[in-house]
């Protein structure tokens, strides 16, 4: 069993429908959790981080983290086309040690 | 927020030839920086964490002799992939880490080899 487990997708939907990512885990040391945001052929960059259990919104987006689950979710509101891109979560425990990602989940957001 | 760039984006090399990879963090010093691999449709493993000054600490599985990792200041890490073969034919992203857990993601290189 992979650390991080993410269903690569595809994931297509309608422009303005509500979307949900998720991420499962199985190491229980994992205390950050983020998400990544990576368009086609550049770097991923920072959408969201949460530290322990709970809800953290921005805008459009929200992120929950149910550690007795070892399940984490990605939110997002009314899409738009621009939102289409491959959505990674990632782990790190408390450590500052390294990243844990999971295999992302392409996103396609049709006008 | 912190920028990191890379250079090439995208290099193109023969069978048995060696390329660098270059990355930089523009405007702050990186204590840390970690080199990744992407294949398509997969998510990033990664290769080797450095701290400047000292030797880079590779991953179990990568080759330290094939992919030498020099940190050599603050700003700047360097990857070389030696005599590379199209299996390394890949997406290859740094990240440079401050004081704290973010890590700052390069814009990636590609690199094909033929």
């Amino acid at each position: 069993q992979k650390e991080v487990e993410q269903d690569p997708g595809p994931l297509s939907v309608p422009e303005g429908a509500i979307v949900s990512l998720n991420c499962t885990y199985s190491n229980s040391a994992f205390q950050y959790f983020m998400w990544y945001r990576q368009y086609s052929r550049k770097g991923p960059e920072l959408l969201m981080y949460t530290y322990s259990s709970g809800n953290k919104e921005d805008g459009r987006f929200t992120a929950q983290v149910d550690k007795s689950s070892k399940y984490i979710s990605l939110f997002i509101r009314d899409s738009q086309p621009s939102d289409s891109a491959t959505y990674l979560c990632a782990m790190m425990d408390s450590g500052y040690s390294t990243l844990t990602f999971g295999k992302g989940t392409m996103l396609l957001v049709s006008p | 927020g912190a920028v990191v760039s890379q250079h090439p984006s995208w290099v193109i090399c023969k069978s048995g030839t060696s390329v660098k990879i270059e990355c930089r963090s523009l405007d702050f010093q990186a204590t840390t920086m970690f080199w990744y691999r992407q294949f398509p449709k997969q998510s990033l493993m990664l290769m080797a964490t450095s701290n400047e000054g000292s030797k880079a600490t590779y991953e179990q599985g990568v080759e330290k002799d094939k992919f030498l990792i020099n940190h050599a200041s603050l700003t700047l890490s360097t990857l070389t992939v030696t005599s590379a073969h199209p299996e390394d034919s890949s997406f290859y992203i740094c990240s440079a880490g401050g004081q704290g857990w973010e890590q700052y993601f390069g814009p990636g290189t590609r690199l094909t080899v033929t």
